[in-house]
């Protein structure tokens, strides 16, 4: 595809449940990252996988917290017995990787947690 | 480990005044730093980026940013306020592959 995707674009769901979240990033980018975006909060780092090394998952703020990419490309955000404060907008991004290459951002899925 | 100050969460201006953002990055390695705008309702897109060479970079919509070594700073700049430049902008620094970014300035443009 031309630019980053992610689905849903929307996602509303119950206290305790759990939500997955999908990112198809651009063809070619052999980095992907997510972040989570609360109002007034900026941009928190998630984790980050590059090629096939171990994606570092420092950002990752619990356990519930977990991801993979498989065969390099598509990834999956998975949030597990999701919390109210979970409510946020996840972003995906990709890139070339390395240090210098900007990243490309997808438009996000705002997750609502009721 | 890297990081990046913005200094003031939001920013109000006139139109046709001067803009100007201010961030502030700590690296233990030679950073790279980027600004991104998020405009109402979109995703973010890159506004200019430095890597190497010249400190002064030119970005889209007549943005640029100075990138200052011995005050570990990376300010962005606009000569003249215009009403679409509203929208938040990201200040980011790169040093080993990951990015981490500031936590956002929102800029009002008043007319």
């Amino acid at each position: 595809g031309a630019g980053v995707s992610q689905s849903p674009s929307n996602k509303v769901t119950e206290k305790g449940k759990d939500v997955e979240l999908r990112c198809d990033p651009i063809s070619g980018h052999t980095a992907l990252y997510w972040y989570r975006q609360s109002l007034g909060q900026g941009l928190e780092f998630l984790i980050y996988f590059q090629g096939n090394s171990a994606p570092d998952k420092s950002g990752l703020p619990s356990d519930r917290f977990s991801a993979e990419r498989t065969g390099g490309s598509v990834s999956t955000l998975t949030i597990q017995r999701t919390q109210q404060e979970d409510s946020a907008v996840y972003l995906c991004a990709s890139s070339l990787g390395g240090t210098r290459n900007e990243q490309f951002f997808g438009p996000g899925t705002r997750l609502t947690v009721l | 480990a890297q990081s990046v100050t913005q200094l003031g969460s939001h920013v109000s201006v006139s139109e046709g005044a001067l803009v100007l953002l201010r961030c502030n990055y700590s690296s233990s390695v030679p950073p790279y730093l980027f600004w991104y705008v998020q405009y109402p309702n979109q995703g973010l897109q890159l506004l200019l980026k430095y890597t190497t060479g010249a400190t002064l970079v030119k970005g889209i919509n007549g943005f640029e940013a100075e990138f200052k070594k011995s005050e570990t700073s990376f300010h962005l700049t606009k000569p003249s306020a215009h009403m679409s430049d509203a929208a938040e902008y990201f200040c980011a620094v790169s040093a080993r592959g990951d990015m981490r970014f500031g936590a956002g300035t929102r800029l009002t443009v008043k007319p």
